[in-house]
């Protein structure tokens, strides 16, 4: 069965270091999503591509978060730099299309930052 | 504002116990409504998308219903397991693709 991918699955980074993740969408799944979730709360959404473009990143901190996705197929996620906020579940999630379509999850990348 | 809400935030009870977990939200002009279970430190599992013109879902022993009016969706979980024991999330797709998570409900199924 076809699933997103994700790594790492665990990250411990410093404050001030940077740090990266990667996602690989379900193949041919044209949107992609990047969500950051806090414990014990919902994912929020950080950015949204649809193909390569970027769609949405209202919500994604520009001064230190930037996201890619040149070829439209697997996406980068970067922080830098790190801040103790900034530790929290970092998922991906892909669609085929937007609009009604279900959106799939991969593991998730835990970041803790010390 | 788009905001999705669920009651309560955790929830026990005993094995074998038919339950039903709720998901209110603002705004009736929705895509659509999915249901996601999350085991600690994990990612999501979808269990259930319902379309905006549709009623209910089913999936085994689970069955979730929508009613936009109300802005309402209820997740009904039939003869609980100490297996479905996790933490589950209700999210809204509105115009634009992303979907917006209310905080979830904790399950515990005790044997």
């Amino acid at each position: 069965e076809a699933e997103v991918a994700q790594s790492p699955r665990y990250k411990i980074t410093e404050k001030s270091q940077a740090v990266a993740f990667w996602c690989d969408p379900i193949s041919g799944h044209a949107t992609l999503y990047w969500y950051r979730q806090i414990l014990g709360q919902g994912p929020e959404l950080l950015v949204q591509f649809q193909d390569e473009s970027v769609v949405d990143d209202s919500q994604l901190p520009k001064d230190r978060f930037s996201a890619e996705r040149l070829k439209g197929v697997d996406s980068t996620l970067k922080i830098q730099p790190a801040e103790l906020g900034d530790s929290a579940m970092y998922l991906c999630a892909s669609t085929f299309r937007t609009g009604t379509d279900e959106q799939y999850f991969g593991p998730g990348t835990r970041l803790t930052v010390t | 504002k788009q905001e999705v809400t669920q009651i309560p935030a955790a929830l026990s009870v005993p094995e074998g116990e038919n339950l039903v977990l709720n998901c209110s939200f603002t705004d009736s002009a929705i895509y659509n409504l999915q249901w996601f279970r999350q085991d600690p430190g994990k990612g999501l599992t979808s269990l259930l998308l319902i379309q905006s013109s549709q009623r209910e879902q089913t999936s085994g022993r689970l069955n979730a219903s929508l009613d936009k009016s109300s802005g309402r969706s209820t997740l009904y979980i039939a003869a609980s397991q100490p297996g479905d024991s996790a933490t589950y999330l209700c999210a809204v797709k509105w115009q634009g693709g992303k979907l917006i998570f209310g905080q979830g409900t904790e399950l515990s199924v005790k044997p």
